[in-house]
């Protein structure tokens, strides 16, 4: 069945750094990717979405590139602030699991000033 | 603004307890989930419904039922609370219109089962 790996954390980075999540993935067919975020005591918040081979999701100056070749929805920031903080999930949906959401294990990331 | 809540942000109970989780969106959207979260395991889907009054069973089903009288309301229940159900538990909601991703979800539940 469809499966995420993404790194485990904590990642503690400073302010300012670059940052990178690793998400790879199994998925029969062509699956969508996305990446979501949970800030502390919150339910979780849909960052970014790629829907195809090389689309690149976007937003809040986060990246991440839908890599079909190598299986990886990779997440980067270049410049994490304070309010970054947060547990950060990769996920995928496709059609073979008649479009359920497929959840990584997460990764918390600790951004110190 | 959209919005899923759930009934409490933390729970404690006792083993063999009969647990009820409540969950309640304003979207009147279609479709409701509950996942638990833990450590490492990202989120696993316990059980979905598409409509009223029609459910079905996720990855982990196992312990729990569901009930979904009302459209807004989607209901989790643990018949008989046991310590590995311990766990966060997060609800969420989307209209059928709405991609698979454009799920909402609510703040979570932490019940502890001692």
């Amino acid at each position: 069945g469809d499966s995420v790996t993404q790194m485990e954390g904590p990642v503690t980075l400073s302010e300012e750094a670059f940052l990178t999540i690793n998400c790879t993935y199994t998925a029969t067919g062509y699956p969508s990717l996305f990446w979501y975020v949970q800030y502390p005591g919150e339910g979780l918040q849909l960052l970014l979405k790629a829907t195809k081979a090389d689309d690149k999701g976007s937003n809040k100056g986060f990246e991440a590139t839908y890599r079909k070749e190598t299986t990886s929805f990779h997440l980067e920031k270049g410049s994490v602030q304070v309010s970054d903080s947060a547990v950060y999930f990769c996920a995928l949906t496709s059609p073979a699991a008649g479009n359920k959401l497929t959840f990584g294990g997460g990764t918390r990331v600790l951004v110190k000033p | 603004d959209v919005k899923v809540t759930q009934s409490s942000r933390y729970l404690v109970k006792r083993t063999g307890e009969k647990v009820f989780l409540e969950c309640v969106q304003d979207m009147d959207h279609e479709n409701m989930f509950w996942y638990r979260q833990d450590p490492g395991l990202g989120l696993r889907l316990i059980y979905f419904s598409y409509d009223v009054k029609m459910k079905e069973k996720g990855d982990i089903p196992e312990g729990y039922s569901v009930s979904r009288e009302k459209k807004e309301r989607f209901s989790l229940i643990l018949e008989s609370a046991s310590t590995n159900q311990t766990s966060m538990y997060l609800c969420a909601s989307r209209g059928t219109s709405g991609r698979t991703d454009e799920q909402y979800f609510g703040p979570g539940t932490r019940l502890t089962v001692t």
